[in-house]
């Protein structure tokens, strides 16, 4: 029984490139998380999609960061044109109704 | 604005003691009190959670006490051990659908054997 899939579970880019990062969410799992973490932090919400819709994206910063969880596939969280400030570990997590979330292992993204 | 305040934000036990981590939440419309437990290199693992209507949960060595009128709630941790030594996270969430867990900063907890 798969948990969370996230990959990859490293990711060093250089400024300026894009950085891609996916989740594959329990198996019947409809509801999709993205937070990240920043050191000494704690999680920060960025955005909630069930399957095709984004139901809360106020955590996202408008620019440069956008998420989709198509109807096949897993979710995708994309940053454009990283900075140094996008280094952080990038969570996915997943629930079947909207309670229990259970969390992948990370992606932890480095911006050099 | 931080919704979920936690504390301490370390805390050192010795071995067999009792780990005792707080939360205080400002929206009395959460009624979803979960505690995460990570390992360094890992992802949040929910280790228990609890509702308003109750008071207490227990759940082996750990324990969430809720206080509502007070907008409160702890984890303790009784017979703490080593392999108990990780970050936790409270966190809250309202009921209603469409809505996401809002985490308090963590505890990084280490028992000294």
């Amino acid at each position: 029984n798969a948990g969370v899939m996230q990959n990859p579970r490293h990711l060093v880019r250089r400024r300026g490139q894009e950085a891609r990062l996916r989740c594959s969410p329990v198996k019947g799992h409809s509801h999709v998380y993205w937070y990240r973490q920043l050191p000494e932090e704690g999680l920060k919400f960025m955005v909630y999609l069930q399957k095709e819709n984004i139901i809360d994206e106020s955590g996202m910063p408008k620019e440069r960061f956008s998420a989709e969880f198509p109807k096949e596939g897993p979710s995708i969280l994309r940053i454009q044109q990283v900075v140094r400030g996008d280094s952080a570990a990038y969570f996915c997590a997943s629930s079947l109704y909207d309670t229990e979330a259970f969390f992948g292992q990370g992606t932890r993204l480095t911006v050099v | 604005q931080q919704q979920v305040k936690q504390s301490p934000q370390s805390l050192i036990v010795q071995k067999g003691g009792i780990s005792i981590i707080n939360c205080a939440y400002e929206n009395t419309a959460f009624d979803y009190f979960p505690w995460y437990q990570q390992f360094p290199g890992k992802g949040p693992a929910l280790l228990i959670a609890i509702r308003p209507d109750v008071s207490e949960k227990k759940e082996g060595r750990f324990t969430i006490s809720f206080n509502k009128s007070a907008k409160q709630f702890s984890l303790h941790i009784m017979d703490s051990q080593p392999g108990d030594s990780a970050t936790y996270f409270c966190a809250a969430k309202r009921g209603q659908a469409g809505t996401a867990l809002i985490f308090g900063k963590g505890t990084t907890l280490s028992v000294s054997s």
